[in-house]
């Protein structure tokens, strides 16, 4: 049964970057899942950002895909998550996840990141 | 763009009645790319159900996923105390490939 988790800085500043990195654990990054981030803001939905798969394609968010970069390392069995020019409505809880099947099977614990100065 | 429109906003039940959670696209949706998942309050979204109606590993059997036209229902047969949660429909659209969820329903005790 795989297992993620989630970890990172949880303060970003304003205009700067937020990186998270999701550590895979009880089965190989080289599993035939994409790989996939989520995010959901205080009180409110669920908003997928995008996935990537083990030979590093990628899929995005088409309203973030012009900040998004979602990369995978192999040799260290995690994937991670790079925004750019963040602003306060980027604060949210920040999931890992696997996609098969066109659904999101595991989910890591999640990650709070707030935006501000 | 799909959009997927979830109703009602709050259900209100007590324990042992019946849910019905109602998920509309706003075009036509394949079963294969329909999906439900449940989240409570402070924990990560759970995957019940996939493919429209496949119950997802570990999920009980009065959960039930169907479809009737662009219309996709999620039904408890008989609640629980621990069914009590958001519960929240997602499509994956091909062109171009990407995940899109309904606004959620909260089932909540009556």
């Amino acid at each position: 049964q795989v297992q993620l988790q989630e970890s990172g800085p949880g303060l970003v500043k304003p205009s700067g970057t937020l990186s998270l990195t999701c550590a895979v654990s009880g089965d190989s990054i080289s599993t035939n899942y994409w790989w996939t981030w989520v995010r959901q803001p205080p009180g409110k939905g669920l908003q997928w950002i995008g996935e990537v798969y083990l030979d590093g394609s990628t899929n995005y968010n088409p309203s973030l895909k012009s900040r998004v970069t979602i990369s995978v390392d192999k040799s260290k069995n995690q994937f991670s998550l790079k925004l750019s020019s963040v602003t306060a409505a980027d604060t949210a809880v920040y999931y890992c996840a696997t996609s098969t099947y066109y659904s999101l099977h595991h989910w890591g614990q999640g990650t709070l990141v707030a935006v501000s100065s | 763009e799909i959009l997927l429109t979830q109703s009602p906003g709050t259900l209100s039940l007590s324990p042992g009645e019946r849910a019905t959670l109602s998920c509309r696209a706003s075009q036509s949706v394949d079963s294969t790319y329909l999906a439900w998942y449940q989240q409570k309050a402070g924990q990560a979204p759970r995957l019940l159900i996939y493919g429209a109606s496949t119950r997802a590993t570990g999920i009980p059997d009065r959960f039930s996923g169907s479809r009737s036209g662009t219309d996709f229902t999620l039904t408890i047969s008989r609640l629980e105390p621990e069914d009590f949660a958001v519960y929240y429909c997602q499509q994956y659209g091909r062109s171009p490939p990407e995940f899109t969820f309904g606004g959620g329903t909260k089932v909540e005790i009556k």
